[in-house]
């Protein structure tokens, strides 16, 4: 069954510290990958996507993610975090064709500390 | 602007009574979703639809219905036969062109459902 992981349910960080949210799919074939970004009581904004190519992604407020078939890897980078990052993070993975569903990992959610 | 709306907000509702969630969009998106959240289990996909007047079932649609007459509206209805309905929900739409820079999901901001 097509899965999506995210090892750690919680991660505290220093403001200003690098960041790593991990994520692992297990799927027949290489899918289409984002990580999406949550604030309480709110929906989900799209932070980047990997569909093809270059393995290394950019996206919005300052993220990363690098794509790493080998490792089945999807993690999402951040050099340096500010206190606006504090939010839940979601691995998502799907195709595009067929039923075009996505599957979701459990999320982490991220804490920043002074 | 366009977006998704998801109204009410909170909604809160006695047990054993049926209530509907509304959905709009006006991002001229084909498919739509449903989802539901619940703290630590991630998204679960309640039902979708590709098209006006076709719906299938995710992977936790029993006491749930849907439909779609419009193509800008999606409403979900939480039947008394969902055994625990109080969770967040979350609709999301996106377009169906098969052009791979266009496949993402946009969510709604969502409702949380409470029931007494």
């Amino acid at each position: 069954a097509q899965s999506v992981t995210q090892p750690d349910i919680h991660i505290t960080v220093s403001e200003g510290a690098s960041l790593e949210l991990r994520c692992n799919y297990s799927y027949g074939a290489t899918p289409y990958l984002f990580w999406y970004v949550q604030s309480p009581g709110q929906g989900l904004q799209l932070l980047l996507k990997y569909f093809s190519g270059d393995t290394l992604v950019q996206g919005i407020k300052g993220f990363e993610a690098e794509f790493k078939r080998s490792q089945s890897s999807f993690n999402l980078r951040k050099p340096s975090v500010h206190w606006s990052d504090a939010a839940e993070y979601f691995c998502a993975a799907g195709y595009n064709f067929g039923n075009e569903k996505l599957t979701f990992g459990t999320g982490t959610r991220l804490t920043i500390i002074p | 602007d366009g977006g998704i709306t998801q109204s009410p907000k909170y909604l809160f509702r006695k047990e054993g009574q049926n209530v509907t969630l509304s959905c709009e969009q006006n991002l001229n998106h084909d498919a739509m979703y449903w989802y539901r959240q619940d703290p630590g289990q991630g998204l679960r996909l309640i039902y979708y639809s590709q098209i006006v007047n076709d719906f299938q079932k995710g992977d936790i649609a029993e006491g749930y219905s849907v439909s779609r007459e419009k193509k800008e509206s999606f409403p979900l209805t939480v039947t008394s036969a969902q055994k625990n309905p109080t969770a967040f929900y979350l609709c999301a739409s996106r377009v169906t062109s098969g052009r791979e820079w266009e496949y993402e999901q946009f969510f709604g901001p969502g409702t949380r459902l409470t029931v007494l």
